[in-house]
């Protein structure tokens, strides 16, 4: 495997279901995120990890649970979503670090949910 | 605060035209970066090109080229001599980075390019 890989690539869920998204990176990347594509809104920036701590939480509702066990996985848990949650969640990793801002960001194909 | 703007929600032009998918951004940092994704039918963001605050040169790539004007906080991308191929959702994205380091991308809302034989 090489680059950002995502599983599941599509997800159904019921409102009361409990499921996790798993994101790996294969570029030796020390910064991994979590992004929200909804259809009538811009890529959403939700979670942000450096070097396994998280950075960011971009004001992301509870019913999402990230967790970064080391710096190739990342993951994200969600328990009693809402329909409006549907939408194409994004991984990406990037290097990281003191000149973290000129690194171009890699994005995993993405696992479309949908929440009924 | 940070925004990048794509006035340009959808554009479909014929195969073989040149087309230019504008970018405007806001920001007080004086050290940032500028991005432009493509997003395929496939879902994946691939990365096309990074310009950084203090380097104004425009950029070719092959039918592929970047005007960045900080006098008008622009950054746009013209394709040239379109291919069905380029038919894409296109993404500019200003990146900030963050105390601890990492690095935090804010996105335009995208321009849907449909290329037609």
């Amino acid at each position: 495997e090489t680059g950002v890989t995502q599983t599941p690539r599509h997800l159904v869920m019921g409102m009361t279901n409990k499921k996790s998204l798993k994101c790996e990176q294969h570029l030796g990347h020390n910064a991994m995120y979590w992004y929200k594509q909804s259809a009538k809104k811009p890529l959403e920036l939700m979670f942000v990890y450096n070097f396994k701590e998280q950075t960011e939480n971009n004001s992301v509702p509870s019913r999402f649970s990230p967790e970064c066990p080391n710096s190739s996985h990342l993951f994200l848990h969600l328990h009693t979503l809402q329909p409006e949650d549907s939408a194409l969640y994004l991984c990406a990793s990037s290097h990281a670090g003191l000149a973290g801002g000129n690194n171009e960001q890699f994005f995993g194909p993405g696992t479309r949910l949908t929440v009924l | 605060a940070q925004k990048v703007t794509q006035a340009q929600t959808e554009i479909s032009v014929v195969e073989k035209e040149d087309v230019t998918l504008d970018c405007v951004y806001e920001t007080r940092d004086t050290t940032y970066y500028l991005f432009w994704y493509k997003q395929p039918p496939s879902g994946e963001l691939v990365f096309l090109i990074r310009r950084n605050s203090f380097d104004e040169q425009n950029e070719i790539s092959g039918r592929y080229s970047w005007n960045f004007q900080k006098s008008t906080s622009s950054f746009n991308f013209t394709i040239t001599a379109s291919q069905v191929v380029d038919s894409a959702v296109y993404f500019c994205a200003l990146s900030v980075r963050t105390i601890q380091g990492a690095q935090k991308l804010v996105f335009g809302q995208g321009t849907r390019l449909t290329i037609n034989p």
